[in-house]
């Protein structure tokens, strides 16, 4: 069936470094995605969004970019900070797939100081 | 604005018992979801509710498992007879409406079954 996937189960990321999350999504029909952030004990917290007419789209220090020719989401968190240590998840939705969102497995960013 | 509420946080059951889990979508969403997680996967879909309506219910195993979102009052996810293999974190999300809006997720209750 349809699924999203990431690459990287665990990233490690010096302390005011870059970070970039890589997602992997198979239904061509999707047409929007999320990014959510999970930490410890918590329910998923929204980050940004991104539609399938756009490619790139900037938040406060993330920028979600998307490849549709390979249907490739990434997540870039500018400046990492302690408090971005948790799991991300890429969501998609829409096509078939209706109003259900669809996850990835989770990476789990660990942010060092 | 609240955001969206789930309770109980945590909930213990023995195999046999069932299990009710709440959730209040935040104010003005008509909209709600449920969603599995198990521990160190995804968030896996089970059922998608408008006011009174049963939209989506693919994710939902076909049996002891049931949702309702009356006219009044919160969300409820119904496990029946609950199994040890139903230990995980339920999340409820919603939204104001279907198609194009973000689906805000609320804390979440852990179920444990002994």
């Amino acid at each position: 069936g349809e699924s999203v996937g990431l690459h990287l189960p665990t990233l490690s990321v010096q302390e005011g470094d870059n970070s970039i999350i890589n997602c992997a999504y198979s239904n061509s029909a999707s047409d929007y995605f999320i990014w959510y952030k999970q930490e410890s004990g918590k329910g998923p917290q929204f980050i940004i969004d991104i539609r399938s007419n756009m490619d790139k789209r900037q938040g406060q220090r993330v920028t979600v970019l998307l490849n549709k020719t390979v249907k490739h989401l990434s997540l870039q968190i500018a400046a990492t900070q302690p408090g971005d240590s948790a799991v991300y998840f890429c969501a998609e939705k829409g096509g078939t797939a209706g109003n259900k969102l669809t996850f990835g497995g989770g990476t789990r960013v660990l942010v060092k100081p | 604005n609240a955001g969206v509420m789930q309770n109980p946080r945590h909930l213990v059951r023995r195999r046999g018992q069932e299990a009710r889990l709440r959730c209040s979508p935040m104010k003005g969403h008509s909209h709600v979801y449920w969603y599995r997680q198990l521990p160190e996967e995804g968030l896996k879909f089970m059922v998608y509710l408008q006011k009174e309506n049963i939209i989506d219910e693919s994710g939902m195993p076909k049996e002891r498992f049931s949702a309702e979102f009356p006219k009044e009052g919160p969300s409820i996810l119904r496990i029946q007879q609950v199994v040890r293999g139903d230990s995980a974190a339920y999340f409820c999300a919603s939204s104001p409406r279907a198609q194009t809006d973000t689906q805000y997720f609320g804390p979440g209750t852990r179920l444990t079954v002994l």
